[in-house]
């Protein structure tokens, strides 16, 4: 198996512009779920999804921030306007209920 | 409000002498815990994980113990090698098992 993937590794921009990260995960697990890593709040959870449904948002941290799963092998976290402070590397995570989750690589995020 | 804290964020340790990595949890309702290692550039990978009716859990050189009374676990590493130097994140979960909260990390350096 392939594990979690995510696109791009790497996203440089510029604020005001809109940035999409986007997940893979792995075939047959049916949680999705949407991570910030920084250095102040570590790993914080921003939403996570059942067979393709969002159950938890609430770590959404504004409006700006949307997120969506079409289906069960693709999800998008999408940031629309960006800011400098959004620079954070998002990862990814898949899983099997109550299992433990799966990480894809993450994406790094730098907002100028 | 964080559920789960880690309150050392780095620890140097000998090649060959034991590390151990402490986390604290606010939430009584917490009973399952994990531990997941990070290496630059990558993801979290699982280590070990620990139920609320057990107070230790072995795995090679990874040991978790868990006291409940003082919402506390530990992780120890014996012997540390240098490929122990990682970020080690704790994380802690309802039955429910879906929603996990994540401490900030300690990042471990086992010198040669």
């Amino acid at each position: 198996d392939a594990g979690v993937i995510q696109s791009p590794r790497h996203e440089v921009t510029e604020m005001g512009q809109e940035v999409t990260l986007r997940c893979k995960p792995i075939s047959g697990h049916d949680y999705l779920f949407w991570y910030r890593q920084t250095m102040m709040r570590g790993l914080e959870l921003l939403i996570y999804f059942n067979n393709n449904v969002p159950i938890d948002d609430s770590g959404m941290p504004e409006d700006r921030f949307s997120a969506k799963m079409p289906n069960a092998s693709f999800s998008t976290l999408k940031i629309q306007p960006s800011e400098p402070r959004d620079s954070a590397v998002y990862f990814c995570a898949s899983s099997l209920p109550r299992t433990e989750q799966f990480f894809g690589p993450g994406t790094r995020l730098t907002v100028l | 409000d964080q559920q789960v804290k880690q309150n050392s964020p780095s620890l140097s340790v000998q090649e060959g002498r034991i590390s151990i990595l402490n986390c604290d949890y606010t939430n009584s309702m917490f009973d399952y815990f994990l531990w997941y290692k990070k290496y630059p550039a990558e993801g979290p990978t699982f280590l070990i994980s620990i139920s609320s009716i057990k107070d230790k859990n072995e795995d090679g050189r990874f040991t978790v113990f868990l006291n409940k009374s003082a919402k506390h676990l530990s992780l120890h590493i014996v012997p540390s090698q240098p490929g122990d130097s990682a970020v080690y994140f704790c994380a802690a979960t309802r039955s429910n098992f879906n929603k996990f909260y994540f401490g900030s990390g300690t990042k471990l350096n086992v010198k040669p």
